[in-house]
C-alpha cells in the first residue's frame, strides 16, 4: 500500500514540546516532508529530510527518521499558540516527485 | 520569493455549471498539481502535469479535467459541477528533476456547489 498514517489530533500546553508522529510504507521514499497548514490557507513547507539522514534540526523543529520502522516524527520545542495548525507528513519518490500525504494532525496549543 | 497564485479564494457555483479553477506559478517549475482537501480525508491528488500539454491522472480524476497550455499555468475544469465536488482545491508546483522535490502551494480555492 501507499498509505501515510498520522494521528488526527494532538493537544499541548503552551511552552511544552509537541511531538507529531507519522508512519509511511514505501522504503524507496527519497525525501520526507513536514508541511503546516493554518486555518483557511494553503500548505507551507516546514522542513524535509533526505532518506539517508537520521535527524535534522532547524531552530525549534527537530525531525527524526527511523528507516527500519518507517517512522518519522516532528518535534516542536517551546510550542506557542501560533503553532496551532494542521501538520501534514508526506513522502516523495519517483522522478516527478509525486508526493503522498498523510491525513494531517490538528495541533491545538492551550495557553 | 516563490509564488503560486489561484484565481479565486472563494467560489459558489450551481449544479451543472462548468467551472474553471486557475493556478499560476512564477518559479519556472515543470511540475504542477491539483489536489482537493476534505475533512478527515486529507489531500487527494486529482491530476498533475510534468510539462506543457502533458498530464497524468492522480487518485481521483473522475469528474475533472485539466489544461496546461503554458508552463506557468495549470487549469482545473469541472465539466458539470456536482454537490459532491464542494471542497477546498489546492494547487502546487515543484521543480524537476533536481532539487528536493518539495511542492509549493497556493492559498486554495474553497468551492461550494449548490
Amino acid at each position: 500500500g501507499e498509505d501515510v498514517e498520522q494521528s488526527l489530533f494532538l493537544s499541548v500546553r503552551e511552552g511544552d514540546s509537541s511531538v507529531i508522529n507519522c508512519t509511511y510504507t514505501d522504503s524507496s521514499s527519497t525525501y520526507l516532508y513536514w508541511y503546516k497548514q493554518e486555518p483557511g490557507a494553503g500548505l507551507q513547507l516546514l522542513t524535509y529530510i533526505f532518506s539517508n539522514m537520521d535527524m535534522k534540526q532547524d531552530q525549534r523543529l527537530t525531525v527524526l527518521l527511523n528507516k527500519k520502522d518507517k517512522h518519522l516524527s516532528l518535534r516542536i520545542a517551546d510550542t506557542q499558540t501560533g503553532d496551532s495548525a494542521i501538520y501534514f507528513c508526506a513522502e516523495g519518490r519517483g522522478s516527478n516527485y509525486k508526493l503522498t500525504f498523510g491525513k494531517g494532525t490538528l495541533l491545538t496549543v492551550n495557553p | 520569493d516563490v509564488k503560486v497564485t489561484q484565481s479565486s479564494r472563494y467560489l459558489v457555483k450551481r449544479t451543472g455549471e462548468k467551472v474553471f479553477l486557475e493556478c499560476v506559478q512564477d518559479m519556472d517549475h515543470e511540475n504542477m498539481f491539483w489536489y482537493r482537501q476534505d475533512p478527515g480525508l486529507g489531500l487527494r491528488l486529482i491530476y498533475f502535469s510534468y510539462d506543457v500539454k502533458m498530464k497524468e491522472k492522480g487518485d481521483i480524476p473522475e469528474g475533472y479535467s485539466v489544461s496546461r497550455e503554458k508552463k506557468e499555468r495549470f487549469s482545473l475544469i469541472l465539466e458539470s459541477a456536482s454537490t459532491n465536488q464542494t471542497s477546498m482545491y489546492l494547487c502546487a508546483s515543484s521543480l524537476m528533476p533536481s532539487g528536493s522535490g518539495e511542492q509549493f502551494f497556493g492559498p486554495g480555492t474553497r468551492l461550494t456547489v449548490l
